[in-house]
């Protein structure tokens, strides 16, 4: 059974510090990883899916990183922002699809 | 090409009402997913339909709970008989497959049910 563990559950920095999130899972057979973005209120924002053949995948100051064998995968926030403030979450899928989240970093950039 | 549509964005009901949730999948997209954000609470799978079919409703409530996604038109989330403890955000979010490794889950706005 697939478990999702994200950790800090919270973090506060001040703008501009480079920063990383943490996701671990328990089921190594996962296919891919989703992480995704959360903003106060609404609804959630694709922010980067890894397939389990690739080992990381970038999108501008964003990068998440996959490794399988130690169940692990890390999203890395480059030159934060106040914008960037929110709940991120990592997703895991069952063998099914559904996806399994963990409870969420949630981060505050102060300008 | 427009994204996930959920209907109501907010649904206020009182307890012992029925709330109906609505959900268009992305064009294309057959595969639909419902999930349950209860407050202070992270996301919780609650089923996984195709057209016309149930795969997986293993997050399901045994009671008062049903989806369906027919053959045409969108896939409705069902709760009969409202409570309190049902108040949550409930998303949906689309793919084209399900389990393909390249297959992206999108998400709806989601809906804000509110039981007085």
């Amino acid at each position: 059974k697939q478990e999702v563990t994200q950790i800090p559950a919270a973090l506060s920095v001040p703008e501009g510090e480079n920063l990383v999130l943490n996701c671990s899972f328990t089921d190594s057979a996962i296919y891919n990883l989703q992480w995704f973005r959360q903003d106060p209120g609404k609804g959630l924002t694709s922010l980067l899916l890894i397939q389990s053949s690739q080992r990381e995948q970038t999108s501008g100051r964003l990068n998440a990183s996959l490794d399988k064998s130690s169940g692990r995968s890390t999203l890395y926030i480059a030159a934060s922002q106040p914008g960037d403030s929110a709940t991120y979450l990592c997703a895991g899928p069952s063998n099914t699809g559904k996806l399994i989240f963990g409870q969420g970093t949630t981060l505050q950039v102060k300008p | 090409n427009a994204g996930v549509m959920q209907n109501p964005r907010h649904l206020v009901r009182r307890r012992g009402q029925e709330a109906r949730l609505r959900c268009s999948p992305m064009k294309g997209h057959s595969h639909v997913y419902w999930y349950r954000q209860l407050p202070e609470e992270g996301l919780k799978f609650m089923v996984y339909l195709q057209k016309e079919n149930i795969i997986d409703e293993s997050g399901m409530p045994k009671e008062r709970f049903s989806a369906e996604f027919p053959k045409e038109g969108p896939s409705i989330l069902r709760i009969q008989q409202v409570v309190r403890g049902d108040s949550a955000a409930y998303f949906c979010a689309s793919s084209a497959s399900g389990t393909r490794e390249s297959d992206t889950q999108y998400f709806g706005p989601g809906t804000r049910l509110t039981v007085l």
